[in-house]
């Protein structure tokens, strides 16, 4: 079956350093991602999406970059804070729409002060 | 807050009793979910209402049984469950036709 799944499962970064959190899919024909944050004893919450049509996507402080060649989907966020120190996990879905995403397992980001 | 709310949001329950979880959203939305989130895995999707009907049954067990009066209200029902039913279950929403789903901060269940 299809499956979404990260490089990682954990990334410590330097306060103030980039990160980059990777995601890996296998269907090619998925059409729509999401990058969420989901910090202890929370839920997941939306961080930002792209379209297959598109490349890049910029937000505050991070960015979203897609390659289809290699069905790789990165995120980016610039000048880390305490505040990064997350679980991330990407989520995709073929048929942007339909209301049914699949989500990898996550990347455990902690930033060290 | 992302205007999804879940209560309680700790339950420990017995397997013999029965019990609810009860979601909320204030956002206008019309399709909202329900999700298991177990340690070390992927969020499993369990049920799905679109427009107050179920559009998505993930081949879940019976003991657990959805209830969406209304768009803005989503029930998830109890009742005897396993000590591997132990999770956090996540409820989320998104307007109808896209796939931007918000969550809500979960409930956190254990079964004893």
């Amino acid at each position: 079956g299809e499956s979404v799944g990260l490089h990682l499962p954990t990334l410590s970064v330097q306060e103030g350093d980039n990160s980059i959190i990777n995601c890996a899919y296998s269907n090619s024909a998925s059409d729509y991602f999401i990058w969420y944050k989901q910090e202890s004893g929370k839920g997941p919450q939306f961080i930002i999406d792209i379209r297959s049509n598109m490349d890049k996507r910029q937000g505050q402080r991070v960015t979203v970059l897609l390659n289809k060649t290699v069905k790789h989907l990165s995120l980016q966020i610039a000048a880390t804070q305490p505040g990064d120190s997350a679980v991330y996990f990407c989520a995709e879905t073929p048929n942007f729409g339909n209301e049914k995403l699949t989500f990898g397992t996550g990347t455990r980001l902690t930033i060290i002060p | 807050e992302t205007g999804v709310t879940q209560t309680p949001r700790h339950l420990v329950m017995g397997m013999t009793n029965k019990k609810s979880l009860k979601c909320e959203q204030h956002l206008g939305h019309n399709a909202m979910y329900w999700y298991k989130q177990s340690a070390k895995k992927p969020l499993e999707l369990m049920f799905v209402y679109s427009l107050e009907e179920r559009v998505e049954n993930n081949s879940v067990p019976s003991r657990f049984s959805p209830e969406c009066p209304n768009s803005s209200h989503l029930f998830l029902h109890l009742h005897t469950l396993q000590p591997e039913d132990s999770a956090l279950y996540l409820c989320a929403s998104s307007p109808q036709g896209t796939d931007t789903q918000y969550f809500g901060p979960g409930t956190r269940l254990t079964v004893l």
